[in-house]
């Protein structure tokens, strides 16, 4: 069974420092990962996401993450965080295979920004 | 514009009384799905559609069901909602081959069960 574990529930970072939230997946084979982010309120939106081939991807609002087959890894990164940066986000995890419909999420990582 | 419109926003009832939340997309996804979230837990897969007529269960189908009879449409029915159904509801949608899990969300339903 596919899992996605994120390790940190909250975590604070000064505006303008960098920030790397981590991401772990559990999956037989390749996965399709994927990074959103959801302000208070509002749904999901997609920052980001691998399916194959180069391993560090470039996503939405200045985030990237690699992905790091050898430690199951997809951590999301940004190297100078804004206070508008501040919300939850989610990593997932889903079946490579054609039919495949079904996806798990990690629980969350709260991100708060001090000025 | 595209998007995953819900209705409705929010809505609260009581137990045992049927309800239908709606989900409609206008970009002609293939790929529709139902997800619920609730504090620490993240979000739970419901049911999921690859394509008219298809469905099948996610993670936490119990007490739910949903119909695909045309591509745009994806509801998702309580017929007797109870208490621990109280939830945020997310609808969301993928284009065949996009990969799932989905790339585009709806707004959310917020839902409170009495």
């Amino acid at each position: 069974a596919q899992s996605v574990t994120q390790p940190d529930i909250h975590i604070t970072v000064s505006e303008g420092a960098s920030l790397e939230l981590r991401c772990n997946y559990s999956y037989g084979a390749t996965p399709y990962l994927f990074w959103y982010v959801q302000s208070p309120g509002q749904g999901l939106q997609l920052l980001l996401k691998y399916f194959s081939g180069d391993t560090l991807v470039q996503g939405i609002k200045g985030f990237e993450a690699e992905f790091k087959r050898s430690q199951s890894s997809f951590n999301l990164r940004k190297p100078s965080v804004h206070w508008s940066d501040a919300a939850e986000y989610f990593c997932a995890v889903g079946a490579v295979e054609t039919n495949a419909g079904k996806s798990t999420f990690g629980d969350g990582t709260t991100l708060t920004v001090k000025p | 514009e595209a998007q995953v419109t819900q209705n409705p926003r929010y809505l609260i009832t009581v137990t045992g009384k049927k309800l239908t939340v709606t989900c409609s997309q206008n970009m002609n996804h293939e790929y529709m799905s139902w997800y619920r979230q609730d504090p620490g837990l993240g979000l739970r897969q419901i049911y999921y559609s690859m394509n008219v007529e298809v469905t099948d269960k996610g993670d936490v189908p119990e007490g739910y069901k949903v119909s695909r009879k045309e591509k745009r449409n994806f509801p998702l029915i309580l017929e007797s909602p109870s208490p621990n159904q109280t939830s945020l509801y997310f609808c969301a949608s993928s284009p065949r081959g996009a990969g799932n899990p989905p790339l585009h969300f709806g707004n959310g339903t917020r839902l409170t069960v009495t």
